[in-house]
């Protein structure tokens, strides 16, 4: 079955600093691999995703993510972070399981301090 | 244009109660999930719809059932409610449900059941 792994359940940065939210994956075949962000009482919030091609994948509100499939990697970056960038993430991975469902990993919360 | 809008957004129960968890989607997609998230554990899948007219289980079903009303509506319903179902459920829908495919999620309906 596929997976994915946050080690992080806490992650803390400087506003202005880069960011990275880390996340690897266990999969068979092709990954497609996924990112979103969770607001205090909201919905989760897609930022972007991996399918093939270039490895580093650009999405929503600056974020980029890099793909490294000799280290089974997917990590979440940003240049110079945000105060509103404190959120709940989630690494996601594609199962073609019950209807190609997301498996999600157990999210990281950014807390972006001025 | 609204995207996936779910109602109630919070709800308290008593065991044993019923209710239904409405979820919608303006966006002309054919696949529709519902999941449930519980604290350290990311994202479940409880059921699917690929299509409508179709319904398939998820990895997590017990004590839950679904009906996709129409191609816009796929409601989740708790026959008889227990403290083991407090959680917070999102709807989501994706256009084809394949493998590539972006899943965009609703707000969430946040339940306790006593």
């Amino acid at each position: 079955a596929q997976s994915v792994a946050q080690p992080e359940d806490q992650v803390n940065v400087a506003e202005g600093n880069p960011l990275t939210v880390k996340c690897t994956y266990s999969v068979s075949g092709n990954p497609y691999l996924f990112w979103y962000v969770q607001y205090p009482n909201r919905g989760l919030q897609f930022l972007l995703k991996y399918i093939t091609g270039d490895n580093l994948v650009k999405g929503s509100y600056g974020f980029e993510a890099e793909f490294n499939k000799s280290q089974t990697s997917f990590h979440l970056k940003k240049p110079s972070a945000l105060v509103s960038d404190s959120a709940l993430y989630f690494c996601a991975v594609r199962d073609v399981e019950y209807g190609n469902k997301l498996v999600f990993g157990a999210g990281t919360i950014l807390r972006v301090k001025s | 244009n609204a995207g996936v809008t779910q109602t109630p957004k919070f709800q308290v129960l008593k065991t044993g109660q019923s209710m239904t968890l409405q979820c919608a989607q303006d966006m002309n997609h054919n696949s529709m999930y519902w999941y449930r998230q519980d604290p350290g554990m990311g994202l479940r899948l409880i059921y699917y719809s690929a299509s409508e007219g179709t319904t398939d289980k998820g990895e997590v079903p017990n004590g839950y059932n679904v009906s996709r009303l129409n191609k816009r509506e796929f409601s989740l319903r708790l026959e008889s409610a227990a403290p083991s179902q407090t959680s917070v459920y999102f709807c989501a829908s994706a256009y084809s449900g394949g493998s590539t495919d972006t899943q965009y999620f609703g707000p969430g309906t946040r339940l306790t059941v006593l």
